[in-house]
């Protein structure tokens, strides 16, 4: 069962554009929300992270925008370029007892392409 | 400088030969993973440790064995490595009390 899904499962962008990709999650439980920027040949790396108390964090260029009514979350990235071009993956993560503490779970993906 | 180091990059294996892949981290943190990720998918959890504390995930196939002799260091032993085994094999550590993980460069294994 996928406790987190993203779509869309590719993108492709023109550069200055903004870049939208969306998750949703079902466990209320979860308490920490990821996203992650991979490139290819490499591990996933932080790009920015929310928790539910807040609706909308911003770093540069990219914010998350989170729904808790709805569940969901996204991530926006303004101006678009085309060194963004990566596979970005939501996740989530929870306050679990003991060792569950801090599991992710992670979105299928969004391969995203900037043209430039 | 990098905090996760897997060793090594790449790692052609034969069909059935068993193979080690390894992990060091120079953070200090007691939460290590390892996980598995194929082409075009998401990283999908095989075990990990909290301390000296080993999980196994319940769909980690009994191919898979995770050693870790001390907090720095990680192993992931393949005993019989079968063609659906390729894949980039990441690992990841976490403080105890932080909620961010941070991933190696991955190992990607080729089975041949």
């Amino acid at each position: 069962q996928q406790q987190v899904k993203q779509s869309p499962q590719s993108l492709i962008v023109q550069k200055g554009g903004i870049s939208i990709i969306n998750c949703a999650y079902e466990n209320t439980a979860f308490d920490y929300f990821p996203w992650y920027q991979q490139f290819p040949g490499k591990g996933p790396a932080l790009l920015i992270a929310i928790r539910p108390d807040v609706s909308e964090k911003k770093e540069g260029r990219f914010t998350i925008s989170f729904n808790k009514s709805a569940k969901q979350f996204s991530l926006h990235i303004m101006d678009s370029q085309p060194g963004d071009s990566a596979t970005y993956f939501c996740a989530a993560s929870s306050r679990g007892r003991g060792s569950t503490l801090g599991r992710l779970y992670f979105g299928r993906g969004t391969q995203l392409t900037v043209w430039p | 400088d990098a905090m996760v180091i897997q060793n090594p990059r790449y790692q052609v294996t034969q069909f059935g030969k068993p193979v080690t892949l390894s992990c060091s981290q120079t953070l200090n943190h007691n939460v290590m993973y390892w996980y598995q990720q194929k082409s075009s998918q998401a990283p999908k959890l095989l075990f990990h440790y909290y301390d000296k504390d080993f999980n196994n995930e319940a769909d980690t196939p009994d191919n898979f064995q995770s050693r870790r002799p001390n907090t720095s260091f990680c192993f992931l032993d393949i005993r019989s490595p079968g063609l659906g085994d390729a894949a980039m094999y990441l690992c990841a550590t976490r403080d105890r009390g932080g909620t961010e993980a941070f991933f190696g460069q991955g190992t990607r294994l080729t089975v041949v």
